[in-house]
């Protein structure tokens, strides 16, 4: 199984700052990695796949890059809604494995 | 606008069985990619299975934790995706979510409000 590391674990920032949160994958996932927020009570929402293609509706704040094995997902001036927790997910091949979460907390 | 609204979730005994069901609108789960994802309290999200299409042979994969316990089928008249859950385990608590792989971008893009699975004595 293809093992998905994401980095930091927790995250402290302010609105209006800018966040960077990374994933690494086991194995070569080329650009099959997707990006969704999760809020608590709520269902994840994909924000960013293909690696950096940004989903229909979704902020342009929220940005991605890398391929292979190394990936950034960026939050630009971060908003109140921002907070949440992140994960990755690879989309390469099953099983479909997610990071183990970012969680995104307010300073 | 496409939508799956997922139903079944209760309580469990440990050893038991549960059905959930994901039913679909304005599209065909017949010709969609189906996963199931789950959370458990305080977990991260863990993608537990895909039903694949039709045209691709409805092939059907399962993460190893719940490989021989689990089974996900499908009743196209009803356009309803099942996840069969036999020997439950306390590691089955969470909540399920259904949702749709879009194969253009390999990524869900369509998930349920999820179902609540809570296996306990």
């Amino acid at each position: 199984d293809i093992q998905m590391t994401q980095s930091p674990s927790f995250l402290s920032a302010s609105v209006g700052d800018r966040v960077t949160i990374t994933c690494r994958a086991s194995l070569n996932i080329r650009a099959f990695l997707s990006w969704y927020q999760k809020k608590p009570g709520t269902a994840p929402k994909l924000l960013l796949y293909s690696a950096s293609a940004l989903e229909s509706g979704v902020p342009s704040r929220f940005s991605a890059s890398g391929s292979g094995t190394d990936f950034t997902l960026t939050i630009d001036n971060l908003q109140p809604e921002d907070f949440a927790t992140y994960y990755c997910q690879q989309g390469f091949i099953a099983p479909y494995t997610f990071g183990q979460g970012t969680k995104l907390e307010t300073k | 606008e496409a939508q799956v609204v997922e139903s079944g979730g209760g309580l469990a005994m440990p050893g038991g069985f549960l059905r959930l069901s994901c039913a679909a609108s304005e599209f065909l789960v017949e010709t969609a990619w189906m996963n199931w994802v789950r959370q458990a309290p305080g977990k991260g999200l863990e993608w537990v299975g895909l039903m694949k299409p039709r045209a691709h042979g409805d092939t059907i994969e399962y993460a190893s934790a719940v490989e021989g316990r689990f089974i996900i089928s499908r009743d196209d008249s009803k356009n309803t995706l099942y996840l069969d859950m036999y020997l439950l385990g306390i590691e089955d608590t969470g909540v399920y979510y259904c949702t749709t792989m879009n194969r253009l971008k390999f990524a869900s893009d369509i998930w349920g409000q999820g179902t609540m699975v809570a296996v306990s004595s």
